[in-house]
């Protein structure tokens, strides 16, 4: 079935570095691909996305294109903040139908001073 | 503002009650969706709703039930033969259940069962 793997986290950098939260996927046909971000105690916020192969999400400094050479949809920032500190997820749409999403596990990003 | 609205944002229950969590959205969307989220994992997706007066079970809907008599309403109810209800619980909408449609999340609700 369909699987999403994200790097283990927790990810520490301090603010200004460049950021890169790897996430790879095993799909049947073509899914949408899906970062969402959630905040302490909250729900999740859909981040970026991209819907078909090459496309480019952007949103907030955040980045990530879609692959389908290397099944791959890597979310990057040149410069986090503080307030970047999150969990991040990636997610992509259930192809069997519908809009079920399938998430990774989440990573977790903390950003210092 | 419109939204997805989620209550109690935290719930506790003594084991072998029935306990249901609210869900409601006016967002006017058709689809509605329940997921589970444990620490360290990702989100498990419980049910969902395409449209009114219909839903299935996702990946792991043992233990738990809901029902769709409105559009904007999708209330799950975790019953005692849930093993492991102790999580956070997220429900989600989009405007349709196709693949391209974005799913947007409530706050959540922290429900703790001893």
């Amino acid at each position: 079935g369909d699987s999403v793997t994200q790097m283990e986290g927790p990810v520490t950098l301090s603010e200004e570095a460049f950021l890169t939260i790897n996430c790879t996927y095993t799909a049947t046909g073509y899914p949408s691909l899906f970062w969402y971000v959630q905040y302490p105690g909250e729900g999740l916020q859909l981040l970026l996305k991209a819907t078909k192969a090459d496309d480019k999400g952007s949103n907030k400094g955040f980045e990530a294109t879609y692959r389908k050479e290397t099944t791959s949809f890597h979310l990057e920032k040149g410069s986090v903040q503080v307030s970047d500190s999150a969990v991040y997820f990636c997610a992509l749409n259930y192809t069997g139908g519908g809009n079920k999403l399938t998430f990774g596990t989440g990573t977790q990003l903390k950003v210092e001073l | 503002d419109g939204g997805i609205t989620q209550s109690p944002k935290y719930l506790f229950r003594k084991e072998g009650q029935n306990v249901t969590l609210s869900c409601e959205q006016n967002l006017n969307h058709d689809a509605m969706y329940w997921y589970r989220q444990d620490p360290g994992q990702g989100l498990r997706l419980i049910y969902y709703s395409q449209i009114v007066n219909d839903f299935q079970k996702g990946d792991i809907a043992e233990g738990y039930s809901v029902s769709r008599e409105k559009k904007e309403s999708f209330p799950l109810t975790v019953t005692s033969a849930q093993k492991n209800p102790t999580a956070f619980y997220l429900c989600a909408s989009s405007m349709g259940a196709g693949p391209y449609y974005e799913q947007y999340f409530g706050p959540g609700t922290r429900l703790t069962v001893t």
